[in-house]
């Protein structure tokens, strides 16, 4: 079974410093990784994915598959960035569009 | 303009009468899913459609129905409601679930069930 992982319900960072939002999952097959955002008032919306390798907002995030880890993160946080982020996995093979999220992180950028 | 739209946004109801939150997306995709959201533990899929007239089980199904009868609705039906199934409900569609078609989410049902 397929489990994503994220260990930190809360962090908290100032602004300007390094931010990391740690997501390690559990999945036998070769992995589709995303990171998705909701910011206050709005909606869950697609911050990051894996296969692109794409920087977002300033946003980065490596899969790992020997850790099996997809951490997300940025060099300078902004006040901006506070908000909560989802990792989740999309399962392969028959399972293709089963989407397991971690349980969310919250982010809060103080100025 | 594109978007997922559920209704109803809040729903206060008794344990065991029936209803059914409805989804709607006008995007033309073929990839719908529902999810609840409850604290501490983060969102959950409760059934995934991948095209009409083809559902799946997420990991929490129990307790819930779906069918997609029509690309563009995909209503998820509690036949039972407990108050363990009060939270907060997101519906989401997808062009084919790709690297190239991100999931888009709908403004969220609150359900709570007394």
């Amino acid at each position: 079974a397929q489990r994503v992982t994220q260990p930190e319900k809360l962090l908290s960072v100032f602004k300007g410093a390094p931010v990391e939002l740690k997501c390690n999952y559990s999945y036998s097959g070769s992995p589709e990784l995303f990171w998705y955002v909701q910011y206050s008032r709005q909606r869950l919306q697609l911050l990051l994915r894996h296969i692109s390798r794409e920087s977002i907002k300033g946003f980065t995030a490596d899969l790992n598959k020997g850790e099996t880890s997809f951490h997300l993160k940025k060099p300078f946080a902004q006040e901006e960035d506070s908000a909560m982020y989802y990792c989740a996995l999309n399962a392969g093979g028959t399972s293709y569009g089963k989407l397991t999220f971690g349980q969310g992180t919250i982010l809060t950028v103080h100025p | 303009e594109a978007q997922v739209t559920q209704n109803p946004r809040y729903l206060i109801t008794v344990t065991g009468k029936k209803l059914t939150v409805t989804c709607s997306q006008n995007m033309n995709h073929e990839y719908m899913s529902w999810y609840r959201q409850d604290p501490g533990l983060g969102l959950r899929q409760i059934y995934y459609s991948m095209n009409v007239e083809v559902t799946d089980k997420g990991d929490v199904p129990e307790g819930y129905k779906v069918s997609r009868k029509e690309k563009r609705n995909f209503p998820l039906i509690l036949e039972s409601p407990s108050p363990n199934q009060t939270s907060l409900y997101f519906c989401a569609s997808s062009g084919v679930l790709s690297y190239n078609s991100p999931l888009h989410f709908g403004n969220g049902t609150r359900l709570t069930v007394t």
